[in-house]
């Protein structure tokens, strides 16, 4: 069971602007623990989108932005694209029992 | 470019132990500090993050599943494996191998590149 809860589902017109929010506690992301970000495209495998809270791998558009505050991290996708369309997964580390990396439940976005 | 690619059976019989090779390519896997990881996804559920290797040898295990998981390292093939003992229908899931980094222990941690993964099905 995921510890690091999220919308099941956001949805949003091409051009639009959605956040998809991970609130998690003060076992974690409330600890000051980082918050990063995958993108996981239908029959593929996630891929690292946001790490450190709000950094961007190479190749990653800026229409993505991260950002987090107290037990709460968020993504924002700017000028939504149908190519968007997919399960977003916030992941998170955990300090609770002897320490472990956690996953949010994760948020499919869909392209109206 | 690091690369990894999964590899093993895609059908485990009940109570047998499942066992999963990554194989690394475009880099070597006992060098720097990466921690060589397996994740989970249940069909249509989320990701369950297994454990790790780190290159020096050391192994760390979600606490849920340490009991039945044991991840080892050949660096002659550059590969890490993956066994899980006891198995039952609720280890059916795509299991995926992931270069993590670059320090578990402070959370600043995260995965990439990741493996394509493979679809292990427990069943009789």
């Amino acid at each position: 069971q995921s510890v690091l809860t999220q919308p099941p589902s956001v949805s949003g017109a091409p051009g639009q602007r959605v956040t998809i929010s991970c609130t998690g506690s003060s076992s974690n992301i409330g600890a000051g623990y980082d918050v990063h970000w995958y993108q996981q495209l239908p029959g593929t495998a996630p891929k690292l989108l946001i790490y450190g809270n709000s950094n961007r791998p190479s190749g990653v558009p800026d229409r993505f932005s991260g950002s987090k505050s107290g037990t709460s991290a968020s993504l924002a996708i700017t000028g939504l694209q149908a190519e968007d369309e997919a399960d977003y997964y916030c992941q998170s580390y955990d300090s609770s029992l002897s320490g472990s990396c956690v996953f949010g439940t994760g948020t499919k976005v869909t392209v109206l | 470019q690091v690369q990894l690619q999964e590899s093993g059976p895609g059908l485990v019989k009940p109570s047998q132990t499942l066992s999963l090779t990554c194989t690394v390519s475009g880099g070597s896997i006992s060098s720097g500090g990466y921690y060589w990881s397996w994740i989970r996804q249940h069909p249509g559920k989320g990701l369950e993050w297994i454990g790790y290797i780190y290159y020096s040898g050391s192994t760390y295990y979600n606490p849920s599943l340490k009991s039945r998981v044991t991840i080892s390292v050949d660096t002659s093939k550059n590969q890490f494996s993956l066994k899980l003992s006891s198995v039952t229908a609720a280890d059916t899931a795509v299991y995926y191998c992931a270069r993590g980094g670059p320090d578990f222990w402070s959370g600043f941690f995260w995965f990439d590149p990741w493996g394509q993964g493979t679809l292990v099905t427990v069943s009789s």
